[in-house]
């Protein structure tokens, strides 16, 4: 597709609720991470997949989050139990993987904005 | 661990001002520094970004970034500022150990007023 996208856009959550969030990366592209955007600040890394593979979870806050990429290409980020800390935007973004990873450019979706109230 | 600081929180400038919005990172090792731009309404988009070579970097939209390692900053400039640089901006941050995942700062708001 022409660029990342995520669904739903908007999510509003009762405290308890699980909840689901979609992220469609570009295609093609081997890197997808997640972060987590609170009010007035920059994103926080949660957790990052290559192809498959989850390589790295360690921004997860806790054991109610969960994210999966089965077949390497779409994923989702499962919050069971939503508490109020939960509420968020939470942002995908997928890089393409060539040469030295860590300069890779990001390329970011336009967010699913969860109020758990 | 890694870390950004943008002492900037929200600027106001008026068109045709000169900008420079501040970022400063604290690692040891070798960094990767991006700048991002959110416009309201859009999402997250690359600005420019430094990995070696050439310290002044420039991106989209006339803006520029200067690599200075001594002082661990990566400043954001634009010599004359439109109505439509109206944004959230980010300086970010990778090292250089296979590690991608992006740290940000906190953001600085800026304001254009025609």
């Amino acid at each position: 597709g022409a660029g990342v996208s995520q669904s739903p856009r908007y999510k509003v959550a009762k405290r308890g609720q699980d909840v689901a969030l979609r992220c469609d990366p570009i295609s093609g592209h081997v890197s997808l991470f997640w972060y987590q955007q609170a009010l007035g600040q920059g994103p926080e890394f949660l957790t990052y997949f290559q192809n498959e593979a989850q390589l790295d979870k360690s921004g997860l806050p806790s054991d109610r989050f969960f994210a999966e990429r089965p077949e390497g290409s779409v994923s989702t980020l499962k919050i069971q139990r939503t508490q109020q800390e939960d509420s968020a935007v939470y942002l995908c973004a997928s890089s393409q993987r060539q040469g030295a990873s860590s300069t890779d450019t990001q390329y970011f979706g336009p967010g699913t904005r969860l109020t758990v109230l | 661990a890694q870390s950004v600081s943008q002492h900037n929180h929200h600027v106001i400038l008026s068109e045709a001002a000169s900008l420079e919005l501040g970022c400063n990172y604290s690692y040891g090792g070798t960094v990767n520094l991006f700048w991002y731009v959110q416009y309201p309404g859009q999402h997250l988009q690359l600005l420019l970004k430094y990995f070696s070579g050439d310290p002044l970097v420039k991106g989209i939209k006339g803006f520029e970034a200067e690599f200075i390692k001594s002082k661990f900053s990566f400043n954001l400039r634009k010599p004359s500022v439109q109505w439509s640089d109206t944004a959230e901006y980010f300086c970010a941050v990778t090292s250089n150990f296979g590690n991608e995942k992006l740290t940000f700062g906190t953001g600085t708001r800026l304001t254009i007023i025609p």
